[in-house]
């Protein structure tokens, strides 16, 4: 257990669907991310947030939608998602932007 | 650009030593990472080393860094199947708020 806690594990979702994946760490770190792991490729920085403020956007397309409403929560909004969104997707923290980083379990996302 | 580059996989012997190699382009990484992703799991950080070390030493694990060459391996001693997972080096981006990973080496190890 890293303490930080992703929900849902495993998502299945429609193209047309709406859903968010959630972020939680009570570990009073004050930089989250948003990674995608894809097969065969490396992983993907999405999003940097700092302070709540996002301080890095990887050019990822606006059907991902970031929230940080404080330090301990962070969401990622979709909508529209492509079948070759289907990844897994990771969350994680560190005390600042400079430290090591420690990763939830991940959400499976599957788009049909 | 950033990048960090691993082989894909690697195949060892119960009780044998695994070595796994990476290669990075940023030379002002202060810290480079390890980090070991098992099935179905997030990345579980293993050890880390500092830019002005040349090793470091931790338990099983060996951490060896040639910041001339940018190459960092990581060997772990005495290698079991619960080894077998997948690695992944890290160097901090150029901005210097994220870490970037390179593709994982696949470590399988038979008994």
């Amino acid at each position: 257990e890293t303490g930080v806690t992703q929900t849902p594990r495993h998502l299945v979702m429609g193209m047309t669907n709406k859903k968010s994946l959630k972020c939680e760490q009570h570990l009073g770190h004050n930089a989250m991310y948003w990674y995608k792991q894809s097969a065969k490729k490396p992983l993907e920085l999405m999003f940097v947030y700092n302070f709540k403020e996002q301080t890095e956007n990887n050019s990822v397309p606006s059907r991902f939608s970031p929230e940080c409403p404080n330090s301990s929560h962070l969401f990622l909004h979709l909508h529209t998602l492509q079948p070759e969104d289907s990844a897994l997707y990771l969350c994680a923290s560190s005390p600042t932007g400079e430290n090591e980083a420690f990763f939830g379990q991940g959400t499976r996302l599957t788009v049909v | 650009g950033e990048d960090v580059e691993q082989s894909l996989f690697l195949s060892v012997r119960e009780g044998d030593s695994s070595v796994i190699n990476c290669t990075y382009t940023d030379s002002s990484s202060t810290y480079l990472y390890w980090y070991k992703q098992e099935p179905g799991a997030g990345l579980q950080l293993l050890t880390y080393i500092f830019s002005n070390m040349d090793m470091k030493q931790d338990q099983r694990l060996t951490v060896l860094l040639n910041k001339k060459d940018k190459h960092l391996s990581l060997r772990i001693a005495d290698t079991q199947t619960g080894d077998s997972a997948i690695y992944f080096c890290a160097e901090r981006s150029k901005a210097g708020t994220a870490l970037i990973f390179g593709k994982g080496t696949t470590l399988s190890v038979s008994s």
